[in-house]
């Protein structure tokens, strides 16, 4: 495989559950990124990591754990959401933080009931 | 963070021009102007970017204004693979200053 890839591309859960997004990417780069986007707002940047270091943290609540075992995987940790968590969860990565483009994977679709 | 204002939605025919405009009235010096779309059902990709001077790719055409306030991605020949939301981005130079901030974008639509 080649990209950005996310999986599950789907998720229902209920507001109980603990249930985890993995993101993977094939091309090298050394920083990724958790992006959320709802139905009524902008995307919006969750948490950078750049040499599997936390970087950023943009007031991300605390049912929303990220972590980054190595260059190639992000994973999400969900637990205890809320029905207004329900969105398009997005990873991206770059070579850097500072590189200018960002590769995006297709997402996953979050489902909170 | 500054701003970028675009209109919601705009519509082309399928093989003419496009010119989506953006307008960034309060840019600073160092910011890049960034251009990502998003297709039904993807993530954004990357278009084409810039800082002062317009650039080509083999996407599309970024052309900036003299004092800066505002671009228009161009793209040359639209087709119906092109109809996605457009965002224009300013993203600064200095170090640290590597987000994205995504605002609600230009919805493209192209007739056949």
């Amino acid at each position: 495989e080649t990209g950005v890839t996310q999986t599950p591309r789907h998720l229902v859960m209920g507001m109980t559950n603990k249930k985890s997004l993995k993101c993977e990417q094939h091309l090298g780069h050394n920083a990724m990124y958790w992006y959320k986007q709802s139905a009524k707002k902008p995307l919006e940047l969750m948490f950078v990591y750049n040499f599997k270091e936390q970087t950023e943290n943009n007031s991300v609540p605390s049912r929303f754990s990220p972590e980054c075992p190595n260059s190639s995987h992000l994973f999400l940790h969900l637990h205890t959401l809320q029905p207004e968590d329900s969105a398009l969860y997005l990873c991206a990565s770059s070579q850097d933080r500072a590189a200018y483009e960002q590769y995006f994977g297709p997402g996953t679709r979050l489902t909170v009931t | 963070d500054a701003k970028t204002t675009q209109p919601n939605s705009m519509e082309s025919n399928e093989e003419e021009p496009v010119h989506l405009p953006c307008n960034h009235s309060t840019i600073s010096g160092t910011d890049y102007i960034h251009w990502y779309r998003q297709l039904p059902s993807q993530g954004p990709e990357y278009v084409i970017h810039g800082l002062t001077s317009n650039v080509n790719n083999r996407m599309a055409s970024l052309a900036i204004a003299e004092d800066r306030k505002s671009s228009t991605l161009i793209l040359h020949r639209a087709t119906l693979r092109d109809a996605a939301v457009y965002y224009c981005i300013l993203r600064g130079g200095g170090a640290g200053s590597y987000q994205l901030t995504f605002g609600k974008g230009t919805k493209l639509s192209v007739i056949p």
